[in-house]
């Protein structure tokens, strides 16, 4: 079983939709949780993190359950620029450092006019 | 302010040779991490330099080996290529302290082709 599990999807949606990802992590030791975006054939690049108690950055908000070990992220009034691959990703840093991140797979969206 | 820098953007080697990638991390950052992606799936850990040393490393042979310099830069060095090394090597710059330490930035990567 990976770490870091996701639907790969793809995921086809209109624009406009409303679209959640959901993610979940096996290492109860993870400390911190992030989403980043990458695009086709580029670098992965931080989207948000995840709290707790939630956040929300525009149309996007995340959502983190550490009881479950599950980590969502919603993209409301999806838009065109939206279609990516967006990687679900934790980081198990220790006392003394700034810790490794283990991604999930990804999950594509596309969306369409 | 100068994000992470890569070098080179494109490799094309053949199995058994030698690979030496460059990474430049962020401006002010002080460690630096090495990912391996294949097509299709997230980045892998590679290994972690700060301080000149590595001080993490992931499930990756000893023909995976690294170096940080004292200006932070680092260099990921591959030998005895084989076929499946063919990915995108992606370096990550962040902050040792502070409340962003756990915050890692991504450069652009290299994408190597072994043949």
């Amino acid at each position: 079983r990976k770490e870091v599990e996701q639907d790969p999807g793809p995921f086809n949606v209109p624009e406009g939709a409303t679209v959640a990802f959901n993610c979940t992590y096996s290492n109860s030791a993870s400390q911190s949780f992030f989403w980043y975006r990458q695009d086709c054939r580029k670098e992965p690049k931080l989207l948000m993190s995840v709290y707790s108690s939630g956040n929300e950055d525009g149309r996007f908000t995340a959502q983190l359950n550490r009881a479950s070990q599950y980590i969502s992220l919603l993209i409301r009034d999806s838009k065109l620029s939206d279609s990516a691959t967006y990687l679900c990703v934790v980081n198990r840093a220790g006392s003394s450092n700034t810790g490794k991140l283990i991604f999930g797979q990804g999950t594509t969206l596309q969306v369409k006019p | 302010d100068a994000g992470v820098t890569q070098s080179p953007t494109h490799l094309i080697k053949t199995r058994g040779q030698q690979v030496t990638l460059r990474c430049s991390p962020k401006s002010g950052h002080d460690t630096v991490s090495w990912y391996q992606q294949a097509l299709g799936q997230g980045p892998q850990f590679i290994f972690q330099y700060y301080e000149e040393e590595e001080r993490q490393r992931g499930n990756f042979p000893d023909r995976f080996s690294g170096h940080q310099f004292p200006n932070y830069s680092s260099e990921l060095n591959v030998n005895a290529l084989l076929l499946g090394d063919s990915a995108l090597y992606l370096c990550a710059s962040s902050l040792e302290s502070g409340e962003s330490r756990d915050t890692q930035y991504f450069g652009p990567g290299t994408r190597l082709t072994v043949l």
